[in-house]
């Protein structure tokens, strides 16, 4: 079974610029969690979506915003883009949202770069 | 890598030793923990999850203690290989009654094993 895929990988863009992530889950599974990691802040919650519908979000701005479509990919948008939100934004499927039940898997990231 | 941390606490072990490695969480809320182990160039990977109604959990070469009295959670992995060479971090998942997107991260170690 296929893991957890984001695209693109690596992407490097410009202050006030915009941007658009892809995660496509683990097949099956309907719950998407999306973090930012950065060598600072480590890594932080940013949204939880099931069933496309936003059930978590974290404490960033509303520059970050995020959808989930019904065949269970998300996408996540930040929107006029500032220095520090380069980082590595890492994408997370599980079955449903069952705390204690419901492994999450990580995708491979996506390395924004703001210049 | 994306988890190096100018001040990312290191443990170095010999090839065949144990590891412990150790995590404060703070949230009293928290009643559901996980360890992820993450390589470079990749996301985190589920290590092995500890419920709060239990003190000990044991996996493959891995163990997980928690101690509520003290809010502290360790890693036990025994005879450490090369492979085993990663950032760890220990995750905390409160109770607020919702689903398990919002999960805490601690800010990792950096496991090195020497041959």
């Amino acid at each position: 079974k296929a893991g957890v895929t984001q695209t693109p990988r690596y992407l490097i863009k410009t202050r006030g610029q915009q941007v658009t992530l892809s995660c496509s889950p683990i097949s099956g599974h309907r719950s998407v969690s999306w973090y930012q990691q950065t060598p600072g802040q480590g890594l932080q919650f940013l949204f939880e979506y099931f069933s496309e519908t936003q059930r978590n979000k974290g404490n960033f701005p509303g520059r970050f915003s995020g959808r989930q479509f019904s065949n269970s990919r998300s996408e996540m948008n930040v929107s006029t883009l500032e220095l520090g939100d380069s980082a590595l934004y890492l994408c997370a499927s599980s079955l449903g949202i069952n705390r204690g039940a419901d492994t999450q898997y990580f995708g491979p990231g996506t390395r924004l770069t703001v210049l | 890598g994306e988890n190096v941390g100018l001040h990312l606490p290191t443990l170095s072990v010999q090839e065949g030793d144990n590891s412990i490695i150790n995590c404060a969480y703070s949230n009293s809320a928290s009643d559901y923990f996980i360890w992820y182990k993450q390589e470079s160039g990749k996301g985190p990977q589920f290590i092995i999850d500890i419920r709060s109604n239990m003190d000990k959990r044991q996996g493959q070469r891995v163990t997980v203690l928690l101690n509520k009295t003290v809010k502290h959670l360790s890693l036990q992995i025994a005879a450490t290989q090369p492979g085993d060479s990663a950032v760890y971090f220990c995750a905390e998942s409160p109770n607020y009654g919702g689903s398990q997107g919002n999960l805490i991260f601690g800010k990792g170690t950096k496991l090195s094993v020497k041959p």
